[in-house]
């Protein structure tokens, strides 16, 4: 079946460090991807999704890019600010498979010191 | 935007007991919902997908006689956790797509369960 592979379980970062969260994807079909963020109490919020490969998505200053070649929709931020501290989650929707369901990462939890 | 709304935020029953919960768009038209889990270890667990005027598919380890859904309108949906047990502690969230043709979701708070 389809699935979301995060490498990094928890990240430490200082404020104004560059961020990256890998994001590595299996589907069969061609999903959209998804990065979702979720503070301490929350529901997951939607950051941004790209549906075609080389397609950006951008919000609050992260991005990431589609890449179908590398299965790859990798996280990144230029300056990381401690309000920017959450789980993120990289998440895959594949309706080719007949589903809508969202195929959610394990997750990545951001830290940022001040 | 669209905003999804969840009730109550948190909950606290005894064992074998059950609690119902609710789900509410605001601002679009929730033509489908998704009932998630989230265990204490975050990960997330689909539970069913429900579309309006269509049949409510449950996922394997989840059943309409232990998670009973209803989406009797666009705006609104709730499930049931019966006879809860502490295998059914989480956060459950409601996920609601805009039309049949949306592939985002947008999730609300969660209501936490606890159990004891």
């Amino acid at each position: 079946g389809d699935s979301v592979t995060q490498t990094e379980g928890q990240v430490a970062l200082s404020e104004e460090d560059f961020l990256t969260i890998h994001c590595n994807y299996s589907a069969s079909g061609y999903p959209t991807l998804f990065w979702y963020v979720q503070y301490p109490g929350e529901g997951p919020q939607l950051l941004f999704r790209a549906s075609r490969d080389k397609e950006k998505g951008s919000s609050r200053g992260f991005e990431a890019t589609y890449d179908k070649g590398t299965t790859s929709f990798h996280l990144r931020k230029a300056s990381v600010q401690e309000s920017d501290s959450a789980v993120y989650y990289c998440a895959l929707s594949d309706g080719s498979s007949g589903s809508w369901q969202l195929i959610f990462g394990s997750g990545t939890q951001l830290t940022v010191m001040p | 935007g669209a905003l999804v709304y969840q009730y109550p935020r948190r909950t606290i029953c005894k064992s074998g007991t059950s609690m119902r919960m609710e789900c509410q768009a605001v601002g679009f038209q929730a033509t489908s919902v998704a009932w998630y889990r989230q265990s204490p270890q975050k990960t997330f667990e689909l539970i069913a997908l429900s579309t309006v005027n269509s049949a409510i598919k449950y996922e394997q380890n989840f059943t309409q006689e232990k998670f009973p859904i209803s989406h009797p309108n666009l705006s609104f949906s709730s499930m049931t956790v019966l006879n809860a047990y502490l295998e059914d502690r989480g956060l459950y969230l409601c996920g609601a797509r805009l039309g049949i043709n949306q592939d985002t979701q947008y999730f609300g708070p969660g209501t936490r369960l606890l159990v004891l």
